[in-house]
């Protein structure tokens, strides 16, 4: 039963660049969320996709957009890059139309670096 | 705005004592989830609570829903170096966006 995976592992970006990450959520799930999380804080909240819509949106800046594909698994864009963007970008799945209550899954994470 | 804070930000303990953090929300909230993440790894679920006052155990930890469901609480009794890592509480604060709180970094001492 394979867990929830993402790509790259690590990135290196400059300013102003576009980068998009993959996640494919844990087997049987089909909700997705993705967090973005500073070094030393807590993860927050991005959006989260369910049958391929966004179902939910964080206190985010129109630059990060995200897909969602028929097979669940989703993408997460960033546009314009700023030094500020750099983090663990975390993706999370679960099942169900949204996450009130159901447990969330994280992957690895991407290491997102902007110089 | 909503917020889900935890107290204290670090505790260093010795191992074999016991550690505790505290969670606190601004809003009520529906359920409230805990997660541990080690040092350089991403968080891992570790228990859900959903009824007022309710209270779990999992082996040396303890965790308790408070009973106005704004706070929650995780205890480890007599810790082991294995649980060294950052303690996570969140919850649905606003539609099905889960909110963290700000973590309680453990560093157990040998």
């Amino acid at each position: 039963d394979a867990g929830v995976t993402q790509s790259p592992t690590h990135l290196i970006k400059t300013r102003g660049q576009q980068v998009t990450l993959r996640c494919s959520p844990k087997s049987g799930h089909d909700t997705v969320s993705w967090y973005q999380q500073a070094l030393g804080q807590g993860p927050q909240f991005i959006f989260q996709y369910y049958e391929e819509e966004e179902r939910q949106r964080g206190n985010f800046p129109d630059r990060f957009s995200g897909h969602q594909f028929p097979n669940y698994s989703s993408e997460l864009n960033v546009n314009a890059l700023l030094l500020g963007d750099s983090a663990l970008y975390l993706c999370a799945s679960s099942l169900g139309a949204g996450a009130r209550t159901d447990t969330q899954y994280f992957g690895p994470g991407t290491r997102l670096t902007v110089l | 705005g909503q917020q889900v804070m935890q107290i204290p930000q670090y505790q260093h303990v010795q191992e074999g004592e016991d550690f505790t953090t505290y969670c606190n929300s601004s809003t009520t909230l529906s359920n409230i989830q805990w997660y541990k993440q080690r040092p350089g790894g991403h968080p891992v679920f570790l228990i859900q609570l959903v009824k007022s006052g309710e209270v779990k155990k999992q082996k040396r930890l303890t965790f308790q829903f408070g009973e106005a469901k704004k706070n929650s609480s995780l205890h480890i009794t007599a810790t082991q170096t294995t649980d060294v890592g950052t303690y996570f509480c969140a919850g649905p604060l606003s539609g099905n966006q889960f909110y963290f709180g700000t973590g309680t970094s453990l560093t157990v001492i040998p």
